[in-house]
């Protein structure tokens, strides 16, 4: 079956340490996203690719990385430069068809990072 | 600055009760709304989706939303909740550029 794929599931960082998310997504679709979602904020935009080897900053960018070197994979890095990692992240992605009606985002089903 | 309002936070109901969810955006022109729900610890699930045409659009589970234009509106609605629509529900708005801002949710709680 079609979809994406978050891995791991769960995850604990150290202080200091540089951690790497998982997601991976076999429905052909062009544009890739991750979002960060805290209890009572809602889904914020970290990044996002529109197509391989480009990617632009989302509105909470700072102390993340990505790349797209490939259509299927979307990897986010949780940097030491982030100072509150804790949270619950998202990966979704979507067709990007010019003119088009936009079916919106299909999402995996999540990461839990904890930092300890 | 543009955003999208869901005003109310936490919703508690008993089953078979109506529901209805609040969602207001402040962006201008064209606008692509929807509705998305999330069980504890999983993704996000799309419910339904607005583009243009009938302002009242039907989505899966039995849920319905309306869009009003002139209190830029986009609300939830089912008629009569069961214990799993328990939840948590996200509007998001998209202005055609493929990507989505969300409100920041509303818990529903359903009794027995």
């Amino acid at each position: 079956d079609g979809g994406i794929t978050q891995s791991p599931k769960y995850l604990f960082r150290k202080e200091g340490q540089n951690v790497t998310l998982s997601c991976e997504q076999n429905l052909n679709h062009d544009a890739m996203y991750w979002y960060r979602q805290d209890p009572g904020q809602g889904l914020r935009l970290i990044y996002y690719s529109q197509i391989v080897n480009d990617f632009q900053k989302g509105d909470i960018a700072e102390g993340y990385s990505v790349s797209r070197e490939k259509k299927e994979s979307f990897p986010l890095t949780v940097t030491s430069a982030q100072k509150n990692p804790t949270a619950f992240y998202l990966c979704a992605s979507s067709f990007d068809l010019m003119g088009q009606p936009w079916a919106g985002y299909t999402f995996g089903s999540g990461t839990r990072l904890t930092v300890v | 600055a543009q955003s999208v309002s869901q005003h109310n936070h936490h919703v508690i109901l008993s089953e078979a009760a109506s529901l209805e969810l609040g969602c207001n955006y402040s962006y201008g022109g064209t606008v692509n709304l929807f509705w998305y729900v999330q069980s504890p610890g999983q993704g996000l699930q799309l419910l339904l989706k607005y583009f243009s045409g009938d302002t009242l659009v039907q989505g899966i589970k039995g849920f319905e939303a309306e869009f009003k234009r002139s209190q830029s509106s986009f609300n939830l609605r089912k008629p009569s909740v069961h214990w799993s629509d328990a939840a948590e529900y996200f509007c998001a708005v998209s202005l055609n550029d493929y990507k989505l801002s969300f409100g920041a949710g509303t818990t529903v709680t359903v009794r027995a």
